[in-house]
């Protein structure tokens, strides 16, 4: 079974300056997908960004980028710019990418909580 | 598009009772699933659909907790009778078929059961 582990409960990080978030998991399995999950205090989870685990590049949006490292299973998010409606719960999740039932659920981490200073 | 909905969004009851919370899945979208979230135990996965059916329920705690998809546009999750400990939120998030591996959430269902 994947593990998915988020070792920061908390992180703070002044506005306008670059954050990381970090996550590793733990899988067998060579083809996978990976994501991060913002969840902010309305309770939405929102999908920040994605990578797929047969993908070299690095996935970025906007302010948002990952550093995704397949040999060492870690996949940090770093937050530029950092801005106030960036507080929230970030959530790293895995989902096997083999097309078998019972492998499209997500596995989430435990969360890191993301609070930014003024 | 409306996005993932879920009613209510709140809900306070009375341990034995019975509870029914409903999702609307994103139109067009093949998979629907069922997370619930608590504090001692993160985000865990109770049960998801693929064209309304049941795939895989193995995170449904017990039998009290039941899920049904009659139709692509809707699917309950009924707790049967309800107790303090499944106090939580509940999410629902759908998937479409040609892009499975990116789930969208609904807002959530807090559950708070006295």
């Amino acid at each position: 079974a994947q593990t998915v582990t988020q070792s920061q409960p908390e992180m703070s990080v002044q506005e306008a300056e670059t954050v990381t978030l970090s996550c590793t998991y733990d899988t067998s399995e060579s083809d996978y997908y990976l994501f991060w999950y913002k969840q902010p205090p309305s309770r939405q989870m929102i999908l920040v960004i994605r990578q797929e685990a047969y993908k070299q590049q690095n996935a970025t949006e906007n302010r948002f980028s990952v550093n995704f490292q397949k040999a060492a299973k870690s996949f940090s998010l770093k937050i530029s710019d950092s801005q106030l409606g960036d507080a929230a719960m970030y959530f790293c999740a895995y989902r096997s990418a083999i097309s078998n039932f019972g492998n499209e659920k997500l596995t989430f981490g435990t969360g890191t909580r993301l609070t930014i200073i003024p | 598009d409306a996005g993932v909905i879920q009613s209510p969004r709140h809900e306070v009851t009375e341990m034995g009772q019975e509870v029914t919370l409903r999702c609307k899945p994103i139109s067009g979208h093949d998979y629907l699933f069922w997370y619930r979230q608590t504090m001692m135990r993160g985000l865990e996965l109770l049960i998801y659909f693929n064209n309304n059916v049941p795939i895989d329920d193995s995170g449904m705690p017990e039998d009290r907790f039941s899920a049904k998809m009659p139709n692509a546009s809707f699917s309950t999750l009924k707790i049967q009778p309800s107790e303090p400990r499944d106090s939580a939120v509940y999410f629902c998030a759908s998937s479409p078929r040609t892009d499975t591996d990116t789930q969208y959430f609904g807002p959530g269902t807090r559950l708070t059961v006295l």
